[in-house]
C-alpha cells in the first residue's frame, strides 16, 4: 500500500493569510494526487486533481504543485469559509489511500 | 447534476453483516467513464477507502477489509450496495459512497451525504 503523509497535522491561521500544506507519498505517484476540503458534518469536497488541476466551481485561491512523492496545496488568501479539514489522496495504485488530514482553523 | 444517497439500518449489532445502498441520481450508474465506491470515516479519524466496482461488475476491495466486503451494482435501479460481514466496533463509522471518474487521473468528483453505522449490541 501506499501510505500518505501531511504535515502540519492542524494549523491556525487568519482570514487573509496564505497557508501551505505538505503531503508525502512512501513511492513516486507521478502527479495521482487529488486534494479534498472537509467540512464538520459533511462529505468531502474536490478540490484539486491530477496534483495542480483546478476543480470546477473551486476559487482560484487554491493552488497545488508537486510530483514524485511531494506536494502542496496553497490557499493563497484564506476565507472564512476555508475553514476546514483538508485530505490528500492518491489515485496511483490500489487500495486507494487518503492522508490523516491537516485540520486549518482560526487563530 | 449527480447526486448520490446512501440508506441502510443505523445499527447493527456484532458479528452481523452491514448493508447498504448508494441510490445515484442525475446520471446513469451504466456510463463506462466511472467506478462507483465505498469510503468510511470513524468519528473523529481519517477516510478509509473500502472498494470500487465498475460498469462491467469488476471489483477491487482494499486488502485490510477484503475477505469481508462485497460491492454489487444494480443498473435496474441505478444502484450499487455494500455488504460488510462480521463487523465489530471498529467498524462503527460514516459510510459514504462516490463515484470516480475516470479521466487522466481517478477522482472522487460525487459523494452522498455520508450515513453513521454503528455496531453495538
Amino acid at each position: 500500500d501506499i501510505q500518505m503523509t501531511q504535515s502540519p497535522s492542524s494549523l491556525s491561521a487568519s482570514v487573509g493569510d496564505r497557508v501551505t500544506i505538505t503531503c508525502r507519498a512512501s513511492q513516486s505517484i507521478s502527479t495521482f494526487l487529488n486534494w479534498y476540503q472537509q467540512k464538520p458534518g459533511k462529505a468531502p469536497k474536490l478540490l484539486m486533481y491530477a496534483a495542480s488541476s483546478l476543480q470546477s466551481g473551486v476559487p482560484s485561491r487554491f493552488s497545488g504543485s508537486g510530483s514524485g512523492t511531494d506536494f502542496i496545496l496553497t490557499i493563497g488568501s484564506l476565507q472564512p469559509e476555508d475553514f476546514a479539514t483538508y485530505y490528500c489522496q492518491q489515485s496511483y495504485s490500489t487500495p486507494l489511500t487518503f492522508g490523516p488530514g491537516t485540520k486549518v482553523d482560526i487563530k | 447534476q449527480v447526486q448520490l444517497q446512501e440508506s441502510g439500518p443505523g445499527l447493527v449489532k456484532p458479528s452481523q453483516t452491514l448493508s447498504l445502498t448508494c441510490t445515484v441520481a442525475g446520471g446513469s450508474i451504466s456510463g463506462d467513464s466511472y467506478y462507483w465506491s465505498w469510503i468510511r470515516q470513524p468519528a473523529g479519524k481519517g477516510l478509509e477507502w473500502i472498494g470500487r466496482i465498475y460498469t462491467s461488475g469488476s471489483t477491487n476491495y482494499n486488502p485490510s477489509l477484503k475477505t469481508r466486503v462485497t460491492i454489487s451494482l444494480d443498473t435496474s435501479k441505478n444502484q450499487f450496495s455494500l455488504r460488510l460481514s462480521s463487523v465489530t466496533a471498529a467498524d462503527t463509522a460514516v459510510y459514504y459512497c462516490a463515484r470516480i471518474q475516470i479521466a487522466a487521473a481517478e477522482i472522487f468528483d460525487y459523494w452522498g451525504q455520508g450515513t453513521l453505522v454503528t455496531v453495538s449490541s
